[in-house]
C-alpha cells in the first residue's frame, strides 16, 4: 500500500512564525503535490513538483515556499505565518503516467 | 477554466440502500478522473480512477462511470453501510496534470 506521512497532526504557531510542514512518500512516485483545504473553498492547490529540485506554482502559491531536495520527501515552507495560513494542509504523491494521487493524513495548522 | 459540481451537496439514506454520486465538469478534456472519500478531520482516501478511455471501473461495492463527452460521472455504492458515512470527492485530472475538486457530497448512512 502507498503510504504518505506528514510530520504532523496539529500544529499551533504564532504570527510571523518560519513554519515547515513535511510529507514524506514511500512508493517512489514522481509527482507531489501540497493543498490547503477550507471550509466553503474546497482543496486548493499550492505547490507542485514533478521531480527532485522541481516545483511549479499552483493556484494559491502566495505566502509559501518549496523544497524538494530528495525524490521521497517535499517540504511546506509558510515563511512568515498569517492568521489566514490557518487551515488543513493535505500532501499527496501519485505517478507520473497516471497521476494517481495518494493523500497523507492532513496537518491542522493554527496560527494564532 | 475546469468546474466541477458535485449533486447532491448532502445525502441521507437508510442503511441498505443502493445510491448514487453525481459529478460534473465543464471541461471534457481530461485525461482520468479519480473519486475520494474523506472522513472527518482526515486525509483523503482513494477510491477508484478511470482513465478517459474507460467507462467504468468497479471496488467491491463501489461503481464509477465516466461519460466524458457529456462531462459526467457518477459513483454508485451498492448495500449502503453505516461506515460508508463520509464526504465524497471526485476530481478530474486534465493537460495540465492537476486534480480539480468538487466541493463534495457529504453522505450519512443512517443504522
Amino acid at each position: 500500500d502507498v503510504k504518505v506521512t506528514q510530520s504532523s497532526r496539529y500544529l499551533v504557531k504564532r504570527t510571523g512564525e518560519k513554519v515547515f510542514l513535511e510529507c514524506v512518500q514511500d512508493m517512489d512516485h514522481e509527482n507531489m503535490f501540497w493543498y490547503r483545504q477550507d471550509p466553503g473553498l474546497g482543496l486548493r492547490l499550492i505547490y507542485f513538483s514533478y521531480d527532485v529540485k522541481m516545483k511549479e506554482k499552483g493556484d494559491i502559491p502566495e505566502g509559501y515556499s518549496v523544497s524538494r531536495e530528495k525524490k521521497e520527501r517535499f517540504s511546506l515552507i509558510l515563511e512568515s505565518a498569517s492568521t489566514n495560513q490557518t487551515s488543513m494542509y493535505l500532501c499527496a504523491s501519485g505517478t507520473l503516467s497516471y497521476n494517481e494521487q495518494f493523500f497523507g493524513p492532513g496537518t491542522r495548522l493554527t496560527v494564532l | 477554466k475546469q468546474e466541477v459540481t458535485q449533486i447532491p451537496a448532502a445525502l441521507s439514506v437508510p442503511e441498505g440502500e443502493n445510491l448514487v454520486l453525481n459529478c460534473s465538469f465543464t471541461d471534457s478534456a481530461i485525461y482520468n478522473l479519480q473519486w475520494f472519500r474523506q472522513d472527518p478531520g482526515k486525509g483523503l482516501t482513494s477510491l477508484l480512477l478511470i482513465q478517459s478511455s474507460q467507462r467504468e471501473q468497479t471496488s467491491g461495492r463501489l461503481n464509477a462511470s465516466l461519460d466524458k463527452s457529456s462531462g459526467r460521472s457518477t459513483l454508485y455504492i451498492a448495500a449502503s453501510q453505516p461506515g460508508d458515512s463520509a464526504t465524497y470527492l471526485c476530481a478530474p485530472c486534465g493537460a495540465t496534470n492537476k486534480l480539480i475538486f468538487g466541493t463534495g457530497t457529504l453522505l450519512a448512512v443512517q443504522p
